[in-house]
């Protein structure tokens, strides 16, 4: 039972536009959400994370938006670049569950140029 | 500064060998994990520790085993490598409260495992 989905598992997109990533979990205890990148042959580092007493949270280029009605969250990157092809997973904790993070399934973004 | 170190960044291996990776973090941080990560799969928790000498089992316990003697070291062992074990493995590490302040977990740079 994956609570953390991914349903995309790439994504193209042209350099300058818009990339959006999205992410759909279903435990409703959680509370924290984070996005983390990973290139190959790297571990993931972190990218952006947002509480669910908020509902968006920007950093630079990226803005994560989180809908917990919908039990959705998505990141936006604006504009993209070729740097930014990798892969990227949301993560979710509990409060309850010790803070352990549950992952999704991953999106490879690939940026044209 | 590299914070979490994983051993070997690439590891050929043969099938029915015990091999041993390693992951050592210097953040005094209480949590550790295994993980793998397979194309298509995500990342998949193989252990976890939260304490010296503590383990937990994840969702992918079978055919590996962990060690945690010291609070920076944590050890995945696999006790008779297959080849369904070839995989990029990572390890990460975290503070057992308090992931609102931080950035959740602190991950290596990876093990790539071939076994042959």
């Amino acid at each position: 039972d994956q609570q953390v989905k991914q349903n995309s598992p790439s994504l193209s997109v042209q350099e300058g536009r818009i990339s959006i990533l999205n992410c759909d979990y279903t435990n409703s205890m959680f509370d924290y959400f984070l996005w983390y990148k990973k290139y190959p042959a790297e571990g993931p580092t972190f990218l952006i994370s947002i509480s669910s007493i908020k509902d968006k949270n920007e950093d630079g280029r990226f803005t994560v938006f989180l809908n917990k009605s919908a039990k959705h969250l998505s990141l936006h990157i604006v504009p993209s670049q070729p740097g930014d092809s990798a892969v990227y997973f949301c993560a979710a904790s509990a409060n309850n569950a010790g803070n352990m993070l549950t992952f999704g399934g991953g999106t490879r973004l690939m940026v044209k140029p | 500064d590299v914070k979490v170190t994983q051993s070997s960044r690439y590891l050929v291996k043969r099938t029915g060998e015990k091999v041993f990776l390693e992951c050592v973090q210097d953040m005094d941080h209480e949590n550790m994990f295994w993980y793998r990560q397979d194309p298509g799969l995500g990342l998949r928790l193989i252990y976890f520790s939260y304490d010296v000498k503590m383990k937990e089992k994840g969702d992918i316990p079978e055919g590996y085993s962990v060690s945690r003697e010291k609070k920076e070291r944590f050890s995945l062992i696999l006790e008779s490598a297959s080849t369904n074990q070839t995989s990029m493995y990572l390890c990460a590490s975290s503070l057992s409260q308090g992931v609102y302040l931080y950035y959740g977990y602190t991950f290596g740079s990876g093990t790539r495992l071939t076994v042959v």
